[in-house]
């Protein structure tokens, strides 16, 4: 069946770094944008970053640029987010979604907290 | 960038009820490219609705959404036990989401 499954979060110090990754199965990965999304504790979704089938087209949040990367590896079916210089602020729950005009598959999300 | 503004933050209705949620931009939204998803607590957000209209693959005819410009409503026509959670609306031209309503049993 279509599945997305994150892995990588975990407990990461101010400043620290984290690569997520999220393994798809199930459809033709190489066929759709995927994006990131994040949900802080108790709070609403935020949208991360976003890229395209071949990987050239990237877009991502103003606020997280430069700190979050959005690579993906369609031979792998799939999609990583590189995080640096990690803040407080940045603990959440990160979902990965496949874009079908509407974020139609969504995986169960992995969880990244910052703290010292 | 557009700021998706939603009301009410909550609704509180019973079953059987009709609950009609709004999703305001802040600028004209291109094309209608507008979402909705619904999440229950300890889940990932479900695609209800897309290009403001649209429903998603398996979803009830319960559902519905409209709108257009500036304004989109979603609207859930006989509220059933399972659709008590929280409501997002997200505009996709680029992307950002609204900071979503819950809809709670009165």
């Amino acid at each position: 069946q279509v599945q997305l499954v994150e892995s990588g979060g975990g407990l990461v110090k101010p400043g620290g770094s984290l690569r997520l990754s999220c393994a798809a199965s199930g459809f033709i990965f190489s066929d759709y944008y995927m994006s990131w999304i994040r949900q802080a504790p108790g709070k609403g979704l935020e949208w991360v970053s976003y890229i395209s089938q071949s990987g050239v087209a990237i877009y991502s949040s103003d606020s997280l640029r430069g700190r979050f990367t959005i690579s993906r590896d369609n031979a792998k079916n799939s999609l990583y987010l590189q995080m640096n210089g990690l803040r407080a602020e940045d603990t959440a729950v990160y979902f990965c979604g496949r874009w079908n005009e509407g974020l139609d598959v969504w995986g169960q999300g992995t969880t990244v907290t910052v703290s010292s | 960038e557009i700021v998706l503004t939603q009301s009410p933050g909550t609704l509180s209705l019973s079953p059987g009820e009709r609950a009609t949620l709004s999703c305001r931009a802040s600028q004209s939204v291109s094309s209608n490219y507008l979402a909705w998803y619904q999440q229950k607590l300890g889940q990932a957000p479900r695609l209800l609705i897309y290009r403001a209209s649209i429903r998603a693959t398996g979803i009830p005819d319960r559902f519905s959404g409209s709108g257009s410009g500036t304004d989109f409503t979603l609207t859930i026509s006989g509220l059933e036990a399972d659709d008590f959670a929280v409501y997002y609306c997200q505009q996709y031209s680029p992307w950002t989401f609204g900071q979503g309503t819950k809809v709670e049993i009165k």
